[in-house]
Parts: structure tokens; sequence; C-alpha cells
């Protein structure tokens, strides 16, 4: 079954303890992204990879990291975790730019304390 | 700057009536792409439709409808008809040439009343 998983699906932190939530899709896509959904600001880009190690930044990347070693993975790093990153977290991915749809993981609802 | 507007915040309907959302979008690209995504109560993230800036025919998929518009830059999508399960967060969203960048409406909530 395509799909794209994320772990955790849930986490409470505190600030400053350094977290990664991963990503993986087995769609074989050049494509990912991270996003973060807030009410009311509906979905904001992190950052984005077009391929393996390349990476960019989107609307919102204050505070975190990411890496694309491999095709099928795209992990997102806090290192500094802080309150206001409390926030619900998707990963996505497609099969290109442009016109192509994007495929959801589940997401990643962080707290952080 | 690229922006995406969905002006209604919330929508509340009763069963079999006809709604439509509304999405007006900002960019300064001559191709682009725009979407439709609706997130159920359960919280995923389901790819609804696909539209590109050359292609300004109306869809039609059952009881969903969609109204492209360049000249007024909107792409407003209806339910005709609709049921509970119709009740979502509907986001549109737009991506420009090269399109690795997406932004995303704020979302329009929409309660169906049976």
């Amino acid at each position: 079954e395509a799909q794209v998983t994320q772990n955790p699906r849930y986490l409470i932190t505190v600030t400053g303890k350094k977290l990664t939530v991963t990503c993986s899709q087995n769609m074989n896509h050049e494509y990912m992204s991270w996003y973060r959904q807030d009410p009311g600001l509906g979905l904001r880009q992190i950052y984005y990879s077009m391929n393996v190690e390349v990476t960019d930044k989107g609307d919102v990347p204050e505070g975190y990291k990411v890496s694309r070693k491999e095709k099928r993975n795209f992990p997102l790093i806090l290192e500094s975790p802080s309150p206001n990153q409390t926030s619900l977290y998707f990963c996505a991915s497609r099969y290109g730019g442009g016109p192509y749809e994007q495929y959801f993981g589940p997401g990643t609802r962080l707290t952080v304390t | 700057a690229q922006k995406v507007t969905q002006a209604q915040t919330e929508i509340s309907v009763v069963e079999k009536e006809d709604v439509t959302l509304d999405c007006v979008y900002e960019t300064r690209d001559t191709t682009y792409y725009l979407f439709w995504y609706k997130q159920p109560p359960s919280g995923e993230l389901v790819f609804l439709i696909r539209r590109n800036s050359f292609d300004e025919q109306n869809e039609i998929s059952g009881r969903y409808s969609w109204n492209f518009q360049k000249s007024t830059s909107s792409f407003n999508f209806t339910i005709t008809a609709s049921q509970v399960v119709d009740s979502a967060v509907y986001f549109c969203a737009l991506s420009t040439t090269g399109g690795f960048k997406t932004i995303f409406g704020a979302g329009t909530r929409l309660f169906v009343k049976a």
C-alpha cells in the first residue's frame, strides 16, 4: 500500500529537549515536504526537499532542521523545542514539483511545555 | 508574493443543501496549479482535485464541482446536496512553476447537520 508514515503520532516534551520526527514514504517520490498546521493559519510549509541531499526553506523554517540522506526518509529535527512549536505536523511526498498532488502522512501532534 | 485566501472560516448547512467554498489566490506566475484537499475529523489530508492555470474548464465529479476563473483569481468548490460525511475542513492550495513551494489557505470548516 502506497503510504507516508510518521513517527511518533503524539509527543509531549519539554522546552529545549531535542527531538526528531521521522517521515518515510514508499512511493519512490523525489519531493518531500514538512508542514505545520495551526488553527486559523492553515498549513504552512517548513522545509521541502527536491531530492536526496537537496533541501530548501519553506515559509516558517526557524527552529527546525531537516536532512535527506535517503530518498524515502525525510526527518524533521527540533534541536531546542520551544512552546511556540506546539503544533500538528504533517509530512508529505509527491512525484515531482508543479502539478503533482501531495500525499500526506497521518500527522504528529507535538506539545512542548 | 503568493497568497491563498479562504475568507469563510466556518460554514454550517443542513443536509441536502448546496454549499460553495470560496478560494481566491494571488500569484505573478503565468503557470501555476491549484488544488483542493479535504481534512475530515479523523485528521488525514486527502487530495480532491488539481487545476492548472491554462485549463479554465470547470469540472464535476459526482456531487462535487469546481469553478476556476482566472479573471477573478478564484477557484471555488461547490458541494451539491451536502451530506453529513462532507463535514470536514477544506483547504485550497497554490503551487507555482517548478512547484516546490506550496501555499495553503487557512481552510474552511464545513459542518453539515442531519
